[in-house]
């Protein structure tokens, strides 16, 4: 049981604007920045949306994110095949002397 | 080009010990704090160790404290993962991978290591 919590899968249409959510405690949520990671099959995860909202360069403008309280979205606009990947959320957690926490996961699907 | 390059995985015995190295090239580690994260066959990402940069603060996932050691050399830009009393479930792909902001926004991540427990 993941920390942080995702729904295990997702699916959407080309051109459509798919939301991940990710919702955790006062303790990481509430208290530090929010992080979204992208990982194709194969491959290593991809930082996706740092620091709440914040997009890496390079990472295209259709991925957002966004923070309310102890909860967290990854919402991706324009779906395209490509996107079809698993999504992580990740966050520092204050408690237990100071840990890492990723979600579950979510599985998105581009149908 | 910035890098990271995992080495030491292999297949032990449980109750065994390994010890993985990861080599950063195109920039200092010496700023960031570096991380392990693992990734078991078939499942989601899991948050192993972290290290600041100067090594005056460490952190342990409660799955691997006691066992596990990260330390760092920033003379020769390298992380290191020793881990002892290995079990079946710490099978997986080790991922090394740099802090940006020191809030889990890692930006690089290695290929990975393969470490299998198995009698």
């Amino acid at each position: 049981q993941s920390v942080l919590t995702q729904p295990p899968s997702a699916s959407g249409t080309p051109g459509q604007r798919v939301t991940i959510s990710c919702s955790g405690s006062r303790s990481n949520i509430g208290s530090n920045t929010v992080n979204w990671y992208q990982q194709l099959p194969g491959t290593a995860p991809k930082l996706l949306i740092y620091s709440n909202d914040q997009r890496p360069s390079g990472v295209p403008d259709r991925f957002s994110g966004s923070k309310s309280g102890t909860s967290a979205s990854l919402a991706i606009s324009g779906l395209r095949s490509e996107d079809e990947a698993d999504y992580y959320c990740a966050a520092w957690d204050d408690s237990l002397n100071g840990r890492g926490v990723f979600g579950g996961g979510t599985k998105l699907t581009v149908l | 080009e910035v890098q990271l390059v995992e080495s030491g995985g292999g297949v032990v015995k449980p109750g065994g010990s390994l010890r993985l190295s990861c080599a950063a090239s195109g920039f200092s580690s010496s700023s960031y704090r570096m991380n392990w994260v693992r990734q078991a066959p078939g499942k989601g990402l899991e948050w192993v160790s972290s290290i600041s940069s100067s090594a005056t603060y460490i952190y342990y996932a409660d799955s691997v404290k006691g066992r596990f050691t990260i330390s760092r050399d920033n003379a020769k830009n390298s992380l290191y993962l020793q881990m002892n009393s290995l079990r079946a479930e710490d099978t997986a792909l080790y991922y090394c991978a740099r802090d940006r902001v020191g809030s889990m926004a890692y930006d690089y991540w290695g290929q990975g290591t393969l470490v299998t427990v198995s009698s």
